[in-house]
């Protein structure tokens, strides 16, 4: 089956502090793009970082950034520099363009918390 | 703003009812997701539609069903509702078919069934 696990249901950070947020996945394929998504209050989706499986660089859009392992198949991301806009829940999804179903299949999300 | 469009934005209507959900992709995007989020929850895949074509079904009841236009714009369709059913509603967009594409999610339809 393919499935996403963020084992950290809630995470808290100081801010201007660093947190990392996990996420493993299962699959078989060797092409897939793996997705973090970030969704404040508002509960819109917002895109945070996008990373192609294929590409041993891990992706990094400003103060984020991922440290993608395909072998253990581990996708974290971490946000640098804290803010409190940075409160929200954050998913991580992965796509495989491959399996004919074309879905992207979402974790169950960490709520992260930012401690003034 | 993510450029796809959503309506309603909130909608309460009672158990039984029916009430349809409406999706404008963002201007070229060819592929239309639906997913559904209740309190607290993921999200779940419900379904897929490529220019105009289903491509992919996911956990969808089958009191809901959907369709994609020939302007690419979508509809979800929910009937014979049940409490249950309250969630907040993602239509989602991209370009082309299974090209690894971001897709691009719209601000959501919360549904509240009573």
């Amino acid at each position: 089956a393919q499935t996403v696990t963020q084992s950290q249901p809630e995470m808290s950070v100081q801010e201007a502090e660093t947190v990392t947020l996990s996420c493993t996945y299962d699959t078989s394929e060797s092409d897939y793009y793996l997705f973090w998504y970030k969704q404040p209050p508002s509960r819109q989706m917002i895109l945070v970082i996008r990373q192609e499986a294929y590409k041993q660089q891990n992706a990094t859009e400003n103060r984020f950034s991922v440290n993608f392992q395909k072998a253990a198949k581990s996708f974290s991301l971490k946000i640098s520099d804290s803010q409190l806009g940075d409160a929200a829940m954050y998913f991580c999804a992965y796509h495989l363009p491959s399996s004919g179903t074309y879905k992207y299949i979402f974790g169950t999300g960490t709520r992260l918390k930012v401690l003034a | 703003d993510s450029g796809v469009t959503q309506t309603p934005k909130h909608l309460i209507t009672a158990t039984g009812q029916r009430v349809t959900l409406r999706c404008s992709p963002r201007s070229g995007d060819l592929s239309v997701y639906w997913y559904q989020q209740s309190l607290d929850q993921g999200l779940q895949f419900l379904i897929h539609y490529y220019n105009g074509e289903e491509r992919a079904k996911g956990n969808i009841l089958e009191r809901f069903s959907a369709q994609q236009f020939p302007d690419l714009h979508s509809e979800l369709n929910l009937s014979s509702l049940e409490l249950g059913d309250s969630a907040l509603y993602f239509c989602a967009s991209s370009p082309t078919y299974g090209a690894g594409n971001t897709i691009y999610f719209g601000e959501g339809s919360w549904l509240t069934v009573v």
